[in-house]
């Protein structure tokens, strides 16, 4: 069975640091790409960043560029998104999501991070 | 940056069909994927590469895709199908510089 398991989101405050994890298992980590995902409350998806199988590609949306930095360990199935500078903004549910051609076939559950003082 | 437009909500009674429109700029040639989101849980893809069902999900679950909509057709609405649903495509640069999914703003549906 495919899981994603998200885990190291919780309480920040503005300006603070966070570094998110999604281990994977049931399927052959390294021959996929990867996307993070969030969802502010209330509110509908919104793409954050995306990885290809062997890190040789890495895209973000512009309202994290410059901030977020993706990355993955094929060796521990984990992919990561180490995220500074957060602001109030970045409050959301961040999934991450298998790719599959362009779409997205497996997600996680999500972890939720919230930007407060 | 492409943008996908969803009516915000689609109410239907049980049993008819509830039809999802996602309006883009000749979406037509792009390939289209839908989810489904209920309260509280992930996304799960109903519908890949237009009209494509990933296993397990209900044959009543259907896409279509031409000139500048697409549609997510929902038969035989079940109260259990009341949830938001999203489009997304993929878009590319003319340089390959920013290959990204592109999500629509999300429907609600409401089964009366």
């Amino acid at each position: 069975e495919v899981q994603l398991v998200e885990s190291g989101g919780g309480l920040v405050k503005p300006g603070g640091s966070l570094r998110l994890s999604c281990v994977a298992s049931g399927f052959t980590f390294s021959t996929y790409n990867l996307n993070w995902v969030r969802q502010a409350p209330g509110k509908g998806l919104e793409w954050v960043s995306s990885i290809s199988s062997s890190s040789t590609y890495m895209y973000y949306a512009d309202s994290v560029k410059g901030r977020f930095t993706i990355s993955r360990d094929n060796a521990k199935n984990s992919l990561y998104l180490q995220m500074n500078s957060l602001g109030a903004e970045d409050t959301a549910v961040y999934y991450c999501a298998r790719d599959w051609t362009h779409y997205m076939d497996a997600w996680g559950k999500g972890t939720t991070v919230t930007v407060a003082s | 940056s492409y943008v996908l437009t969803q009516p915000p909500s689609v109410s239907v009674a049980p049993g008819q069909a509830a039809r999802i429109t996602c309006g883009g700029n000749d979406i037509g040639s792009k390939s289209v994927h839908w989810y489904q989101q209920k309260p509280g849980q992930a996304p799960v893809l109903v519908v890949y590469d237009d009209s494509d069902r990933p296993s397990g999900i209900p044959e009543r679950f259907s896409g279509s895709n031409s000139g500048n909509t697409a549609t997510l057709t929902i038969s035989r609405v079940e109260a259990g199908d009341e949830a938001d649903y999203y489009c997304q495509v993929w878009d590319s640069s003319w340089d390959g510089s920013s290959d990204h999914p592109v999500f629509g703003g999300g429907t609600s549906l409401t089964v009366l």
